[in-house]
């Protein structure tokens, strides 16, 4: 049962637009969101995380979007810029679950 | 302040061996997890470790163990090894655990089992 999904297995955006990536999520006891990037050969790099308190969190370039009666969240990057293309995963947690559900993944290509 | 390392890098084995990946915390983080990655499957969470305990459990077979000593390190151990088991192994340390904090990610442990 995949509790968190990215349908989007790829997103090519030109340098300079917005990229937005999402992800949905059929737990309602999932109260806290995160999105990782992921490199080649290298572990996950947190960007940015939600409570399901808020419907909004912006950092720099960074806004995560969380639509909890929808049970969906996106990120949106703007402008997008060559080194953002990777791989980016959405995360869930439930309060006390001590772990994180993870997404398949979107793999983000930024064209010049 | 120094990220989470993780040791080996890149580990070969064959089936019906044993392994044991290691891996240190963000000083000061006491909570410590592991998961797979394998193609097409995305993240897949194999423990936590808080003080030692173990407070959650993947759903995977008993041949996947881990441990926490009290300077908070964690050891995870692959027994019996199967072809299906090559991937990246990856460690992640928080303050408290995932239900609360920020998880960060070492660079992994590439398993390939032949």
């Amino acid at each position: 049962d995949q509790q968190v999904k990215q349908n989007s297995p790829s997103l090519s955006v030109q340098e300079g637009r917005i990229s937005i990536l999402n992800c949905d999520y059929t737990n309602s006891m999932f109260d806290y969101f995160l999105w990782y990037k992921k490199y080649p050969a290298e572990g996950p790099t947190f960007l940015i995380s939600i409570s399901s308190i808020k419907d909004k969190n912006e950092d720099g370039r960074f806004t995560v979007f969380l639509n909890k009666s929808a049970k969906h969240l996106s990120l949106h990057i703007v402008p997008s810029q060559p080194g953002d293309s990777a791989v980016y995963f959405c995360a869930a947690s439930a309060k006390g679950a001590q772990k994180l559900v993870f997404g398949q993944g979107t793999r983000l290509t930024i064209n010049p | 302040k120094a990220g989470v390392t993780q040791t080996p890098r890149y580990l070969i084995k064959t089936r019906g061996q044993q392994v044991t990946l290691s891996c240190s915390p963000i000083s000061g983080h006491r909570s410590v997890s592991w998961y797979q990655q394998t193609p097409g499957q995305g993240l897949q969470f194999l423990f936590e470790y808080f003080s030692e305990t173990q407070r959650n459990k993947g759903n995977f077979p008993g041949r996947f163990s881990g441990r926490q000593f009290s300077n908070s390190r964690s050891e995870m151990n692959v027994s019996t090894l199967e072809l299906g088991d090559s991937a990246l192994y990856l460690c992640a340390s928080s303050l408290q655990g995932p239900s609360t904090d920020t998880q960060y990610f070492g660079p992994g442990t590439r398993l390939t089992v032949l």
